[in-house]
């Protein structure tokens, strides 16, 4: 069965600390997409980047980078110098490749509250 | 902007009445459509798999007459919460997927429709 383990619940900083929110996910297929959302207190989820399976490579995107490890079946996320905007709810989640390798729905993590403080 | 549109982003109603939330892709044809469900501090749950032209599938748990989905056109799903009693108050996101697929991801989120019966 898929799952997404998120298992920090709350994480508070201080701006302009690194932090990294960790992400474990577990399925049986070979082919699958992992993905990270932030959710502002406005509520909309707003897509940060996704990964398949067959990918590995790390990857940064300015001030946020993302470190695939599937020997570990982790997918942890690091914000470099936080400010308080990153403050929201990030949810890493899981999606097993459907018909034509598309992707099929996403399971989600619980989420990590992060509050950055000035 | 939006790709994916709901409506509306909140609403009040009374114990007893049926709600509709819209969604809407507005810059491809969804043939399939998720509708989730976020209760406080917990994660996004799948509610159904919306397919146009067709019934949509319900996860194991979600009443199907309780939630009404229809996926008249390909553009368009709608939610009903029919009979909403206090409990059904809840955050209801839905996402679309963009069968031609990007390079970024290819299921996009609408802004998410906050349901409070009173």
């Amino acid at each position: 069965a898929q799952k997404v383990t998120q298992a920090q619940t709350e994480i508070s900083v201080v701006e302009k600390e690194d932090v990294t929110l960790d992400c474990v996910y577990e399925t049986r297929d070979t082919t699958y997409y992992l993905f990270w959302y932030k959710q502002p207190p406005s509520g909309e989820l707003v897509f940060l980047i996704r990964r398949n399976s067959f990918d590995e490579q790390n990857e940064i995107s300015g001030r946020y980078s993302w470190n695939f490890q599937k020997s570990t079946s982790s997918f942890n996320f690091t914000i470099t110098a936080s400010q308080v905007v990153d403050s929201a709810v990030y949810f890493c989640a899981l999606s097993e490749a459907g018909y034509g390798g598309s992707q099929g729905n996403l399971i989600f993590g619980k989420g990590t509250k992060l509050s950055v403080k000035p | 902007g939006a790709v994916v549109s709901q409506h509306p982003s909140r609403v009040i109603c009374k114990s007893g009445t049926s709600v509709k939330i819209e969604c809407r892709s507005l810059d491809f044809q969804a043939t399939t459509m998720f509708w989730y469900r976020q209760f406080p501090k917990k994660s996004l749950m799948l509610m159904a798999t919306s397919n146009e032209g067709s019934k949509a599938t319900y996860e194991q748990g979600v009443e199907k007459d309780k939630f009404l989905i229809n996926h008249a056109s390909l553009t368009l799903s709608t939610l009903t919460v029919t009979s909403a009693h206090p409990e059904d108050s809840s955050f209801y996101i839905c996402s679309a997927r963009d069968p031609t697929g990007t390079a970024t991801g290819e299921l996009f989120f609408g802004e998410g429709s906050r349901l409070t019966v009173l």
